[in-house]
């Protein structure tokens, strides 16, 4: 089946520690997101990318990495700067239909990250 | 800037009564309007959008939406609701001519249907 794998499904990490959170899409979508889930307060925007080797900061992307080597992945990586990291990750991916886009963003089920 | 506005943290209804969860938006021009649906550690599943046309969008499991523009609204709805429809809605835009530009998400409505 087509779809968004997130890996692992439970993460914790340890002061000082960089960790890196998987996503895998085969999809054949051309972008793809990072976002962060707290309690009440929605979706926020961590990196997206729009194609390979190419991805754009969001709104809360301090403490935090990407890279976009291939299509089919788009890992991120919570560095030892972001001092609150304890949330919900979701990754999405979505088709490129050029400027008129009306695809929607489809989900991975999420890493739960925890400090130790 | 896009934004959107889901003013209800929390709505309960009971199992069979109808049920509407409230949506606002802001965005230049007419918006690609979405609704998901976010059940307990799983990411958000889509259930409808609106692009253009109809004013009443049919989705998964039986739930609709209704665009009004002049209020600027994309309420969600449901005839008779479940107790499985319980869970975690958002409403999304996406302002047109933005290409994959992320989707722009309110902060969800928690959905409660009481058996």
């Amino acid at each position: 089946d087509g779809g968004i794998t997130q890996s692992p499904k439970y993460l914790f990490r340890k002061e000082g520690q960089n960790v890196t959170l998987s996503c895998e899409q085969n999809l054949n979508h051309d972008a793809m997101y990072w976002y962060r889930q707290d309690p009440g307060q929605g979706l926020r925007l961590i990196y997206y990318s729009q194609i390979v080797n190419d991805f754009q900061k969001g709104d809360i992307a301090e403490g935090y990495s990407v890279s976009r080597e291939k299509k089919e992945s788009f890992p991120l990586t919570v560095t030892s700067a972001q001092k609150n990291p304890t949330a919900f990750y979701l990754c999405a991916s979505s088709m490129h239909q050029g400027v008129e886009s009306n695809q929607p963003q489809h989900f991975g089920d999420g890493t739960r990250l925890s400090i130790l | 800037a896009q934004s959107v506005a889901q003013p209800e943290d929390q709505v309960n209804v009971a199992e069979g009564n109808p049920l509407t969860v409230k949506c606002t938006y802001s965005v230049s021009g007419n918006p690609y309007l979405f609704w998901y649906v976010q059940y307990p550690n799983r990411g958000l599943q889509f259930l409808l959008k609106y692009i253009t046309g109809d004013n009443l969008v049919k989705g998964s499991y039986g739930f609709e939406a209704e665009f009004n523009k002049s209020q600027t609204s994309f309420h969600l709805k449901k005839p008779s609701a479940l107790v499985s429809d319980s869970a975690l809605y958002f409403c999304a835009v996406r302002a047109p001519e933005s290409g994959n530009t992320p989707l722009v998400f309110g902060k969800g409505t928690r959905l409660s249907v009481i058996a």
